[in-house]
């Protein structure tokens, strides 16, 4: 059974960096799959960060590309998010997933973690 | 404001029909596969539909997906009162080259 769990800080310092981490279970990344990152603000829909595939390469949202890096280790079966400068705007539920494809549905999701500027 | 547009809200008794809309643009929906998700409160959204019409498993056969042209829905036949969430579309976007959401749509089991 393929899960994903999420973990970092729940409480960033404005201006600061947001680091997440998201560990897989059950399926080794290095197998395929491309790896998400996807937000929801407080009563907010869900936003898209950005996409990881096991080689490294990435797709970001363009909203958010130039404060955003998404990386795999494959040793750790793992992928992580950091944000950089972050502001109030940023405070939201991070949900890490799974999609077959680029372009696919994601099909499994981590139970996600609320991540709110100190301020 | 989403690319892909949803009506925010949507009702229904138990046992009705209920269609939720999601319409985008060429870029999107018109080029793309399109994705529905439902979300209970306070937990991680679950795949419903994915490639406009196919179900995973375990999903009931009460829910369908469709598309035409830059436009698709979601149906939920047979109503049940655990199907009151929120159910959002998703799309890839050529133009953005990236996955867009739609805002979502809160559906009411009256």
């Amino acid at each position: 059974q393929v899960q994903l769990q999420e973990s970092g800080p729940g409480l960033v310092k404005p201006s600061e960096t947001l680091s997440l981490t998201c560990v897989v279970s059950g399926y080794p990344i290095t197998a395929g799959y491309y790896w998400g990152w996807i937000r929801q603000p407080p009563g907010k829909g869900l936003e898209w960060i950005g996409s990881v595939y096991h080689t490294g390469s990435t797709d970001y949202n363009p909203s958010l590309k130039s404060r955003v890096t998404i990386s795999v280790d494959t040793s750790k079966n793992q992928f992580s998010l950091r944000l950089s400068s972050v502001t109030a705007a940023d405070t939201a539920v991070y949900f890490c997933a799974r999609a077959f494809n680029w372009d696919d549905a994601f099909d499994i999701w981590g139970q996600g973690t609320m991540v709110t500027d100190s301020s | 404001q989403s690319v892909l547009t949803q009506p925010p809200s949507a009702s229904g008794t138990p046992g009705q029909r209920v269609t939720i809309s999601c319409s985008g643009g060429s870029s999107n929906i018109g080029s793309n596969s399109v994705h529905w998700y439902q979300q209970l409160p306070r937990t991680a959204p679950k795949l419903l539909i994915y490639r406009n019409t196919l179900r995973p498993s375990g999903v009931p056969d009460r829910f369908s997906g469709s598309k035409s042209g830059t436009s698709a829905s979601l149906a939920i036949s047979g109503l049940r009162s655990e199907d009151e969430a929120t159910y959002y579309c998703a799309a890839w976007d050529d133009s953005l080259r990236g996955v867009i959401f739609g805002g979502g749509t809160k559906l009411t089991v009256l």
